[in-house]
């Protein structure tokens, strides 16, 4: 079966400082990668989305970037954290193709920057 | 853009009675929809899905309808129990050529009284 894993679950960091999250996906080839962020109390915004190594799209301009060096790794990073990147972030991941494909969620970060 | 969203954001029920959760969406095109289930401090979890050639679906406890005409979603939870309570989150999924891209709404608080 599939797993999702995201680490680490809860981060405080210094503004200014940088920041690297990590995902990874097991139990299936070729997924598609998604990093989304969460508000307290609000929805979900995607962050960046990627459907192959190497291959990434950003939905919003931001402070943050991703980077997939592997099929099944998928990386959020910073080199200087803001207040505003105070936040939940998950990682989901869905199978490759067409259709209507759901997207699997993992445990979520929660990120506060002081 | 296009959205997903939800008419109310919090919803107070006693257990055991049943529970309606609604969103509407805007984007007639979409012909895909999921309510996830979101505990505090964890990532969404897949509840249910529905198709847009379809106008009702159920499962274990839970019933998605879909009415195209007036572009409304809805979730249904029969016999409330507390471990019921989280938010709720309907999305719709549009295929494009990047791939599976969920537009989520913002988000439906239900509370299960004792």
């Amino acid at each position: 079966s599939q797993t999702i894993h995201q680490w680490p679950a809860t981060l405080v960091q210094p503004v200014g400082s940088p920041l690297s999250l990590e995902c990874t996906v097991e139990g299936t080839s070729n997924p598609n990668l998604y990093w989304y962020r969460q508000a307290a109390g609000r929805g979900l915004q995607l962050l960046f989305y990627s459907v192959g190594i190497g291959q990434i799209s950003s939905e919003v301009p931001q402070n943050l970037s991703a980077s997939r060096p592997q099929d099944r790794q998928f990386i959020l990073s910073s080199k200087k954290l803001l207040l505003s990147d105070s936040g939940f972030y998950l990682c989901a991941w869905s199978p490759l193709g067409q259709g209507d494909e759901k997207l699997f969620f993992g445990s979520g970060t929660q990120l506060s920057v002081l | 853009g296009e959205s997903v969203g939800l008419h109310l954001p919090t919803l107070s029920v006693q257990e055991g009675d049943n529970s309606i959760i609604n969103c509407a969406y805007s984007n007639s095109a979409s012909d895909y929809f999921i309510w996830y289930k979101q505990e505090s401090g964890k990532g969404p979890q897949f509840i249910i899905d529905i198709r847009s050639n379809m106008d009702k679906r159920q499962g274990q406890r839970v019933t998605v309808l879909l009415n195209k005409t007036v572009k409304h979603l809805s979730l249904q939870i029969a016999a409330t129990q507390p471990g019921d309570s989280a938010v709720y989150f309907c999305a719709e999924n549009k295929w494009n050529n990047a791939g599976n891209m969920l537009t989520f709404g913002g988000g439906t608080r239900l509370m299960v009284k004792p």
